[in-house]
């Protein structure tokens, strides 16, 4: 099945600096890629998402770009500001398995620091 | 995007007890899952919540310990039952998800089982 792998773990930064979490799957006939932020004692808030048609997709502050043949994506958040630091998950979607079974990388907790 | 609220938004059982987690939505909607998110790991599937007929549920996961009802299109519960400390985690109602289809998440539930 599908295996998701994001790095790295922890990232601190100075506000005003760029922030690179990156992600790879295994399973090559995934076609969906969102990346959630969540907050300390919320629940998982969609920020972006891609799907496999696209390259590159941006908002803002936060893009995200995917690179179907080497099977990685990567959430880009420029200009960080405090606001930014919580935890952010990405996702690849296992189209052989339940409809909504995204399947998860372990998390990158950011820290911004003023 | 629909307003997806739950009930309780958090609660300290005993052990051996069972807890019946609520998920509202403000408009219908076709798919509904629930999640466990364990202190500090990431997301995973427990089942899909099928309106009018049993739920679909994950490796690792049987209706006798996690009971879903879905009565309608608007509404699902989770129950977990006869619980241990073990079963500490965030329960998250979710939506969405069908081909193509953006994935939101509720704000959760805490559950902490002493």
């Amino acid at each position: 099945g599908e295996n998701v792998e994001q790095h790295p773990s922890t990232l601190s930064v100075q506000e005003g600096d760029s922030a690179v979490i990156k992600c790879t799957y295994s399973d090559s006939a995934s076609n969906y890629f969102p990346w959630y932020k969540q907050e300390l004692g919320k629940g998982p808030q969609l920020i972006i998402d891609i799907r496999s048609n696209v390259g590159e997709k941006k908002d803002q502050r936060i893009a995200v770009t995917l690179n179907k043949t080497a099977k990685h994506f990567s959430l880009h958040i420029t200009e960080t500001q405090p606001e930014d630091s919580a935890v952010y998950f990405c996702a690849a979607r296992a189209l052989g398995g339940s409809q909504g079974n995204l399947i998860f990388g372990k998390g990158t907790k950011l820290s911004v620091k003023p | 995007s629909a307003v997806i609220s739950q009930k309780p938004s958090r609660d300290i059982c005993q052990r051996g007890t069972s807890l019946t987690i609520q998920c509202q939505v403000d408009s219908q909607v076709t798919m509904m899952f629930w999640y466990r998110q364990q202190p500090g790991q990431s997301l995973t599937l427990i089942a899909t919540a099928n309106q009018g007929s049993e739920a679909t549920y994950e490796s690792g996961f049987v209706i006798d310990k996690f009971p879903i009802s879905r009565p309608n299109l608007t509404f699902s519960t989770l129950t977990v039952s006869n619980m241990s400390p073990e079963d500490s985690s965030i329960y998250l109602c979710s939506l969405g998800g069908g081909a193509g289809e953006t994935q939101y998440f509720g704000p959760g539930t805490r559950l902490l089982v002493l």
